[in-house]
């Protein structure tokens, strides 16, 4: 079964910092992988994905990640946060090929992001 | 508008009552999904199904039962069995395996 670890609880960066959010899984094969992000008061929305091809995605709002096979990593990375940055991350994983595994939408606990003006 | 809709937004029962959480979705979707939602804990999946009338359990499937019976719903039965029921559920629906998925509103039950 895949896994999720997000390593930082709570980050806090003033703006115009640099955000790089970690996110790990666990799981022997290929992969789908997700960012999602809960802005307070607010439902999910997808930041970015990556399922094939270049291990460098970039999503919306200026939000990159990186796929590094080896590390089994898919970090979250920003060059300047701003204000409205503030909310919660969440790093997701599915199996990577078409059957019953890729639709088992595994979430890590996520990453509290505060962005003091 | 295409979306996913989840009812009631707020949600009170007492302690050994059965409830069922809406969810509805008109995108389409073959898959849907219910988490629990737990300050520190992250998204945990309860209940997934890829297909009308087949579901699969997640993490965290103890107390609860689903239904897939209509494409377009999902609906979540919070047992008496369930032990801590007090949490906010998250129903979300998918495309297909290489999608993102769509999230609704949720929905906070508080069992007193």
């Amino acid at each position: 079964a895949q896994s999720v670890s997000q390593h930082n609880h709570h980050v806090i960066l003033s703006e115009a910092a640099s955000l790089e959010l970690g996110c790990n899984y666990s799981y022997g094969g290929t992969v789908n992988l997700f960012w999602y992000v809960q802005y307070p008061g607010q439902h999910l929305q997808l930041l970015l994905k990556y399922f094939s091809g270049d291990p460098l995605v970039k999503g919306i709002k200026g939000f990159e990640a990186e796929f590094i096979k080896s590390k089994f990593s898919f970090n979250l990375r920003k060059p300047s946060v701003q204000w409205s940055d503030t909310a919660e991350y969440f790093c997701a994983v599915t199996a990577g090929y078409s059957g019953a595994g890729s639709y088992q939408l595994t979430f890590g606990k996520g990453t509290k992001l505060s962005v003091i003006p | 508008d295409g979306g996913i809709t989840q009812s009631p937004k707020y949600l009170f029962r007492k302690e050994g009552q059965n409830v069922t959480l809406s969810c509805e979705q008109n995108l389409n979707h073959d898959a849907m999904y219910w988490y629990r939602q737990d300050p520190g804990q992250g998204l945990r999946l309860i209940y997934y199904s890829q297909i009308v009338n087949d579901f699969q359990k997640g993490d965290i499937a103890e107390g609860y039962s689903v239904s897939r019976e209509k494409k377009e719903s999902f609906p979540l039965t919070v047992t008496s069995a369930q032990k801590n029921p007090t949490a906010f559920y998250l129903c979300a629906s998918r495309k297909s395996g290489t999608d993102g998925a769509f999230f609704g509103q949720g929905t906070r039950l508080t069992v007193v």
